[in-house]
């Protein structure tokens, strides 16, 4: 058990509508990285927090938002879901986001569109 | 920018033979690098991490890699497989300086059979 928790585990869902993703980072954590991992593209960087603060961008859609809550909590917004939005989104979390950390990940959320 | 090139895709091997899986990478900066292993179902979880000192390093469950600068490869070796260690690899580099930033490789899944 990393302490990353995601919710939900799973999530079923069709396509135009919209999805939240949350992500509790390990407890003193203060920085928070979203990636999305599917089978064509493999493990792609989308968008990383500190202490609420948006500090670097990935590969991530206009139709994709995120941010980070005082509790430090992340949510992952994803709108106007297509098919190809079907994949594994992870959550992982750094004590303050330095080039050294590990980086602890969550154990994802399955998203279907259909 | 960094990048990561894993040129196995899967590697199969016999339990308690040797194994080596193969990254290479290309940046114009200092890097760091990284091993990380997911486990089926599971979130990444980091085997062993390179950030300066001695070319080996050791990480969990037995496995090791070497740092290599000038031919831009970072390896990872294990001398003797258990069929638990069935799971997919992932290099990954990051930049020295700054917030960190992840570029993962495409994965290399190594399959243990009896």
């Amino acid at each position: 058990d990393s302490g990353v928790t995601q919710t939900p585990k799973h999530l079923i869902t069709a396509t135009g509508q919209r999805v939240t993703l949350r992500c509790s980072p390990r407890s003193g954590d203060l920085s928070v990285y979203w990636y999305q991992q599917s089978l064509d593209q493999g493990l792609q960087f989308l968008i990383q927090y500190y202490n609420g603060e948006e500090r670097a961008k990935g590969n991530i859609l206009e139709r994709f938002s995120a941010q980070q809550f005082p509790d430090l909590h992340s949510e992952l917004n994803l709108s106007s879901l297509e098919l190809g939005d079907s994949a594994l989104y992870f959550c992982a979390s750094t004590l303050s986001g330095a080039s050294t950390d590990t980086q602890y990940f969550g154990p994802g959320t399955r998203l279907t569109v259909l | 920018a960094q990048s990561v090139t894993q040129l196995d895709s899967q590697v199969p091997v016999f339990e308690e033979a040797p194994v080596e899986l193969r990254c290479n990478y290309s940046s114009s900066v200092s890097v760091y690098l990284f091993w990380y292993v997911q486990y089926p179902n599971q979130g990444l979880q980091l085997l062993l991490k390179y950030l300066s000192g001695s070319t080996l390093v050791k990480g969990i469950n037995g496995f090791e890699a070497e740092f290599n600068k000038s031919q831009t490869s970072f390896h990872l070796r294990k001398p003797s497989v258990h069929i638990s260690d069935t799971a997919e690899y992932f290099c990954a580099v990051s930049g020295n300086t700054g917030f960190q930033k992840l570029v993962f490789g495409t994965g290399t899944r190594l399959l243990v059979s009896p």
